[in-house]
């Protein structure tokens, strides 16, 4: 089984400020299958990236993510006050088929 | 416009039933693969069972195999999830989330959610 651990846990940072968040696989992991969510309460997880690099359809391009093998990031270049929100990473594998990081709090400053 | 609506969530006992259904629309719903994703009451996003398009094959998260199944109506756009013997760790709001392609394997479009409590 693959765990995916998110880094840090909770990230305080203020509006026009860069964000890094990361991700680290227990395993390796194909870089064709990791994704970002933004997850606000009371509200659906959004898709952000796909396939490690790539942003979802209306994505800002203030969001980007990068990484392969066992390490992968989450970057938001400048903070907008609607990016404050919990941010998941997913990879697709075998046993579970899917696996969530816990998650990165991204709360401000 | 894609859209995917949950329903069947509520208040059951432990040991209890519950089905979920998820209409879709605005997409080929037999072309992709979907999913149910929950969340705990403070807790992070667990991925529960997927199907594939054709509706051959169903799979299962460890923590709810051989209570939970998983199941389509092609025919009607409609994803199922008939929860058996639950249990207070199963109490979560529930997504159902449409699969992209094979090649990237993410969750692209998801419903509300429906909330799932299970409480004596």
């Amino acid at each position: 089984e693959i765990v995916l651990t998110q880094s840090p846990g909770t990230l305080s940072l203020s509006p026009g400020e860069r964000a890094t968040l990361s991700c680290r696989a227990s395993q390796s992991v194909s870089s064709s299958y990791l994704a970002w969510y933004q997850k606000k309460p009371g509200q659906a997880p959004r898709l952000l990236i796909y396939g490690a690099s790539s942003r979802a359809t209306g994505i800002p391009d203030r969001f980007s993510g990068s990484g392969s093998g066992t390490d992968f990031t989450l970057t938001i270049s400048r903070l907008e006050p609607e990016d404050f929100a919990v941010y998941y990473c997913q990879q697709y594998g075998s046993s579970p088929l899917y696996t969530f990081g816990q998650g990165t709090k991204l709360e401000i400053k | 416009e894609v859209q995917l609506v949950e329903s069947g969530g509520g208040l059951v006992q432990p040991g209890g039933s519950l089905r979920l259904s998820c209409a879709a629309s605005g997409f080929t719903f037999s072309g992709y693969a979907m999913s149910w994703v929950r969340q705990a009451p403070g807790k992070g996003l667990e991925w529960v069972s997927a199907i594939p398009g054709s509706g051959g094959g169903t799979y299962y998260a460890d923590s709810v195999k051989g209570r939970f199944t998983i199941s389509r109506d092609n025919s009607k756009n409609t994803l199922f999830l008939q929860m058996n013997s639950l249990r207070a760790e199963d109490a979560a709001v529930y997504y159902c989330a449409k699969g992209t392609t094979v090649t990237t394997r993410s969750f692209d479009y998801w419903g509300q959610g429906t909330l799932v409590t299970v409480s004596s």
